[in-house]
């Protein structure tokens, strides 16, 4: 069983601090891996994708792959009310599977 | 970027009946879809891929006969939950892989609501 853990929340942050969202996973074949940040009653949107270990930037968003402890996590800089969302992690397996975790709820607040 | 559509966007049925929900890609040809399934406040879960010109492969735990899956051209599928009941009533959404074999573009998704 392929399983893609998240913790739940919420996370609440202030606006303009960073957000830090974990997740990790089971399968260790696993190559490609994603954020997707999901607004209620939406579909996901991709935020960004990494595919090798260590950090990739784009904009405030940074994530990080540790493929040797299974880990990947999205950073937030400045974090903004209009980042408050559910953010979800997904692991694509083969042939274009993709395993979602269950999802952080963000909350900026003002 | 590719865009794929979702036909309808809500339905709501009684128990009883089968839905039809189509998935489109507009722009560019999908010879794989993803079928997802979300219910509220959790995640998607993968219902089934299906393949132009060939069956569909079901996630395990996914009732085949339930949840028919017809991928009749290289930019449609669709979807029929048949003898629809109030546990089918969920968010479900489309995917198909972009050129690049690990993106995925998502439909807007279909809420159906089964009284």
């Amino acid at each position: 069983q392929k399983e893609v853990e998240q913790n739940s929340g919420p996370l609440s942050v202030p606006e303009g601090a960073i957000a830090s969202l974990n997740c990790t996973y089971s399968d260790r074949v696993s190559q490609s891996f994603f954020w997707y940040r999901q607004y209620s009653g939406k579909s996901p949107e991709l935020i960004m994708s990494i595919y090798s270990n260590g950090d990739k930037e784009d904009g405030r968003f940074t994530a990080q792959l540790n493929k040797a402890s299974q880990y990947v996590s999205l950073l937030i800089r400045d974090s903004q009310p209009s980042d408050s969302a559910t953010y979800l992690c997904a692991v694509n397996y083969n042939f274009n599977k993709f395993y979602f975790g269950s999802g952080t709820k963000l909350n900026v607040k003002p | 970027g590719a865009v794929v559509s979702q036909h309808p966007s809500r339905v709501i049925c009684k128990s009883g009946t089968s839905v039809k929900i189509e998935c489109r890609s507009l722009d560019f040809q999908a010879t794989t879809m993803f079928w997802y399934r979300q219910f509220p406040k959790q995640s998607l879960m993968l219902m089934a891929t299906s393949n132009e010109g060939s069956k569909a492969t079901y996630e395990q735990g996914v009732e085949k006969d339930k949840f028919l899956i017809n991928h009749a051209s290289l930019t449609l599928s669709t979807l029929t939950v048949t003898s629809a009941h109030p546990e089918d009533s969920s968010f479900y959404i489309c995917s198909a892989p972009g050129q690049r074999t690990d993106t995925q573009y998502f439909g807007p998704g279909t809420r159906l609501t089964v009284l």
